[in-house]
């Protein structure tokens, strides 16, 4: 069954580059049935969606976020991954990984990873 | 941005009740609403979309409903896996925005 793991540094300086990779395992990444996603959750808050890759680099971000994050596919490896540059303490959150499903019905997150805390503090 | 508002935010309840969660769009999303569950340090799992549909494993005791703006969850008969946190999610136009959540707790 398909898995999703993130990975990268649980702490980030303010004004640096948050870096994370999603390793996807149990299926292939170069597929066109699925978009793959960042989503963020702060301490104690909700959600929010940071941008979506399609297998072929097409990309989709949200627009409060898009002048720093920059989402990349690497097919080969079967990871995508996430960068968020100029980061400051309200980027500390839980970062999570998921496969986004686009049909006539749905347009959700089907699948996840567990999720990795990223704190942003000098 | 569509702004997606839950309530309440948190409740109390026992097993066996029913549990009504509300989420309410700022404007019109025409059934476009996702339901999740997530649990303390765990990742949300997708419960219903298209406002209504039940993903596949998805207990029956688990119900989406509404229209235009204001939408439900309904847990017809709580069971103790399902102390949880939900969140409602719009797809109607982008960026997908989430509500805050609603924390179902033990009485």
């Amino acid at each position: 069954q398909l898995q999703l793991q993130e990975s990268g540094p649980g702490l980030v300086k303010p004004s640096e580059t948050l870096s994370l990779t999603c390793t996807v395992s149990g299926g292939s990444i170069n597929t066109n049935t699925y978009y793959w996603a960042w989503i963020r959750q702060p301490p104690g808050k909700g959600l929010e969606w940071i941008g979506s890759i399609y297998y072929s680099g097409t990309t989709f971000y949200n627009p409060s976020l898009k002048s720093r994050v920059t989402i990349s596919i690497d097919t080969s490896r079967n990871q995508f991954s996430l960068n968020l540059g100029s980061v400051t303490a309200t980027d500390t959150a839980v970062y999570f990984c998921a496969r986004q499903v686009i049909n006539p019905y749905l347009d959700g997150f089907d699948i996840w990873g567990q999720g990795t805390a990223v704190t942003v503090s000098s | 941005d569509i702004q997606m508002t839950q309530s309440p935010s948190s409740l109390s309840a026992s097993v066996g009740d029913r549990v009504t969660l509300t989420c309410r769009a700022s404007q019109a999303i025409r059934n476009s609403l996702v339901w999740y569950q997530q649990k303390p340090g765990k990742a949300p799992k997708l419960l219903v979309y298209a406002a209504s549909r039940l993903e596949s494993g998805v207990p029956s005791r688990f119900s989406g409903g509404g229209s235009e703006t204001d939408y439900t969850l309904t847990i017809a008969s709580l069971q103790p896996e399902d102390f949880a946190t939900y969140f409602c999610q719009q797809y109607h136009s982008a960026p997908h925005t989430f509500g805050q959540g609603t924390k179902v707790e033990v009485k």
